[in-house]
């Protein structure tokens, strides 16, 4: 089945700075790419997503980056921001219904 | 627009005890899915669904059980709790395989 790993576990920015997290994945046959936020308490909530057909994505202050020959993608976040901070997650998916295949989470802090 | 409602948010049983986790969603989405977070992880899909009357396992089934007798519904089962089912878990539903999974707040679940 598929694994996916997500460097680092957890990251800490001053305010202003930008944030980079990556994560790979094994199964080729994988095709879309989305990343969560997670606020305690909270359930996920989807930030940006990538397919497999596109190299690179940008919302705002988010952006996604997919390297399929090498199985890795990354989310960039510019400008950070207090509320930024959170648990973010990558994911995987593959199979007819898409199932998704979860990294482990980044805790990013943005320091004031 | 509720979106996926999970419940209850909380709730302790006891070993050997049955419960069941209740999901509903209002989009009209045809796929739905269950995973379990444990405390730093990231989530593990249980159980899927695509349409009212077919499920399928995901990664950990085993202690669990569904049913979808609706396109709104798709509450999961634990037939004998044991510790190890202790655990967050958060329901999702999709409006298709090209289409992001929106998660509910989850049901924080302690076997004691």
């Amino acid at each position: 089945g598929e694994n996916v790993e997500q460097h680092p576990s957890t990251l800490s920015v001053q305010e202003g700075d930008s944030a980079v997290i990556k994560c790979t994945y094994s199964d080729s046959a994988s095709n879309y790419f989305p990343w969560y936020k997670q606020e305690l308490g909270k359930g996920p909530q989807l930030i940006i997503d990538i397919r497999s057909n596109v190299g690179e994505k940008k919302d705002q202050r988010i952006a996604v980056t997919l390297n399929k020959t090498a199985k890795h993608f990354s989310l960039h976040i510019t400008e950070t921001q207090p509320e930024d901070s959170a648990v973010y997650f990558c994911a995987a998916a593959s199979g007819s219904a898409r199932q998704l295949t979860f990294g482990s989470g980044t805790q990013l802090t943005v320091l004031p | 627009n509720a979106g996926v409602t999970q419940t209850p948010k909380f709730r302790i049983l006891k070993i050997g005890q049955s419960m069941t986790l209740q999901c509903t969603q209002d989009m009209n989405h045809n796929y739905m899915y269950w995973y379990r977070q444990d405390p730093g992880m990231g989530l593990k899909l249980i159980y899927y669904s695509v349409g009212a009357g077919i499920t399928d396992k995901g990664e950990v089934p085993n202690g669990y059980n569904v049913s979808r007798s609706t396109t709104e519904d798709f509450p999961l089962r634990l037939e004998l709790a044991a510790p190890s089912q202790t655990s967050v878990y958060f329901c999702a539903s999709s409006g298709g395989n090209n289409q992001p999974q929106h998660f509910g707040d989850g049901t924080r679940l302690s076997i004691l």
